[in-house]
């Protein structure tokens, strides 16, 4: 998981609720990425950011939102837009393009 | 054996012999590749790269293979032990304005003891 963190392990959601996954890195590195993975499946990107300040949507942005206002944090929340937000969410974090990508140890939410 | 539709590839191996599991890649412009190990409920551990400048690059136990000219990835891992029993993922990185990494769909390793 290298410096990676990200809460909670496990994650509950109600019916039209916002939720937010923390990740937190202490690398320095400059770029980090969300992803989503549903069962026996590959990863799909939600969103990731490049710098402080600034972020790109990925494959599948639709009913996510992040922000990057410290370098080492970059919080998604997965919005009451998002109708099925089952899945494995995978936060990483690499120093810049052509560097190593690292994981942190991934959040699993879970509808009510 | 193979499965397809929901289900990833599947490779199984008895424990001592080697594998090889394989990927192939999407863009011939890509120059750098990466090995990752995901065990159930945890996210991808890095095993090795390769940089387009090689051809193969040798770590413990784990080899990467890189053939440019047909965009084929391949990953041997000597004596497979139970441990190696994961879900493996190769991914590319295309060095042109920060893109970020794109992810092959997975192959699960099973190892027989």
């Amino acid at each position: 998981d290298g410096g990676i963190t990200q809460s909670p392990k496990y994650l509950f959601r109600k019916e039209g609720q916002n939720v937010t996954l923390s990740c937190e890195q202490n690398l320095n590195h400059d770029a980090m990425y969300w992803y989503r993975q549903d069962p026996g499946q590959g990863l799909r990107l939600i969103y990731y950011s490049q710098i402080v300040n600034d972020f790109q949507k990925g494959d599948i942005a639709e009913g996510y939102s992040v922000s990057r206002e410290k370098k080492e944090s970059f919080p998604l929340t997965v919005t009451s837009a998002q109708k099925n937000p089952t899945a494995f969410y995978l936060c990483a974090s690499t120093a810049g393009s052509g560097e190593t990508q690292y994981f942190g140890p991934g959040t699993r939410l879970l509808v009510l | 054996g193979e499965s397809v539709g929901l289900h990833l590839p599947t490779l199984s191996v008895q424990e001592g012999d080697n594998s090889i599991i394989n990927c192939a890649y999407s863009n011939s412009a890509s120059d750098y590749f990466i090995w990752y190990k995901q065990e159930s409920g945890k996210g991808p551990q890095f095993i090795i790269d390769i940089r387009s400048n090689m051809d193969k690059r040798q770590g413990q136990r784990v080899t990467v293979l890189l053939n440019k000219t047909v965009k084929h990835l391949s990953l041997q891992i000597a004596a497979t032990q139970p441990g190696d029993s994961a879900v493996y993922f190769c991914a590319e990185n295309i060095n042109s304005g920060n893109t970020p990494l794109v992810f092959g769909k997975g192959t699960r390793l099973s190892v027989i003891a």
